[in-house]
């Protein structure tokens, strides 16, 4: 069965430092990858995804990610974050099986500090 | 061009109680999702339309139903409320229906009591 897991559930870090934060997936056929970010009473806003191509990708806000099929991870990274980066990030996937559903992970909750 | 309108923002009902939660696309997408949000569950998948058809629909009991008009709005309905069913349930609306390019709304958080 497809899971993804965001083995951080909480990732303190201070304002100007760089971050990742970690993503793996499993699934039989291959997947699209996405973060999302949410913010306090918020709804989930595309920070980036891997549809083909690069394995590069660069999202909004400075972020980016690298999806690495033979470790079947996307992380997300930013080389500075900022206090307003404080938020929760989540990992998704979507099969390549016609199934229209985002599957997400549990979610990772960047706390920026002063 | 307005988002993904989720009406109402908050809501508070009864056990045992029906609740239904709109949802607007942006203007021209045809494909709707909904997904469950809780602390302890996290981000679950209820159900997608296109075009007034329901394609998928995810883990849930049958007192979670939903439904698509033809101008793309969709509602979601939950009948017999349960305490468990407390949450944020947010929609989520694609113009190409494959998921790839979905935009939420700021969802409908839903409280049992």
């Amino acid at each position: 069965a497809q899971s993804v897991t965001q083995l951080d559930s909480q990732v303190p870090v201070f304002e100007e430092a760089p971050v990742e934060l970690r993503c793996n997936y499993s699934s039989s056929v291959s997947v699209y990858l996405f973060w999302y970010v949410q913010y306090p009473n918020q709804g989930l806003q595309l920070l980036l995804k891997y549809l083909s191509g690069s394995t590069l990708v660069k999202g909004i806000n400075g972020f980016e990610a690298e999806f690495n099929k033979s470790q079947t991870s996307f992380h997300l990274r930013k080389p500075s974050v900022h206090i307003s980066d404080t938020a929760e990030y989540f990992c998704a996937v979507i099969e390549m099986d016609s199934s229209y559903k985002l599957i997400f992970g549990s979610g990772t909750r960047l706390l920026v500090r002063p | 061009k307005a988002g993904v309108t989720q009406t109402p923002r908050y809501l508070i009902k009864t056990r045992g109680q029906q609740v239904t939660l709109s949802c607007s696309p942006i203007s021209g997408h045809r494909s709707v999702s909904w997904y469950q949000q809780t602390p302890g569950q996290g981000l679950q998948f209820l159900f997608e339309y296109f075009s007034e058809t329901q394609r998928n629909k995810g883990n849930f009991p049958g007192r979670f139903s939903g439904r698509q008009f033809s101008n793309s709005r969709s509602e979601m309905n939950v009948s017999t409320l349960e305490l468990g069913d407390s949450a944020l349930y947010l929609c989520a609306s694609s113009f190409r229906g494959d998921g790839t390019e979905a935009f939420f709304g700021q969802g409908t958080r839903l409280t049992v009591v």
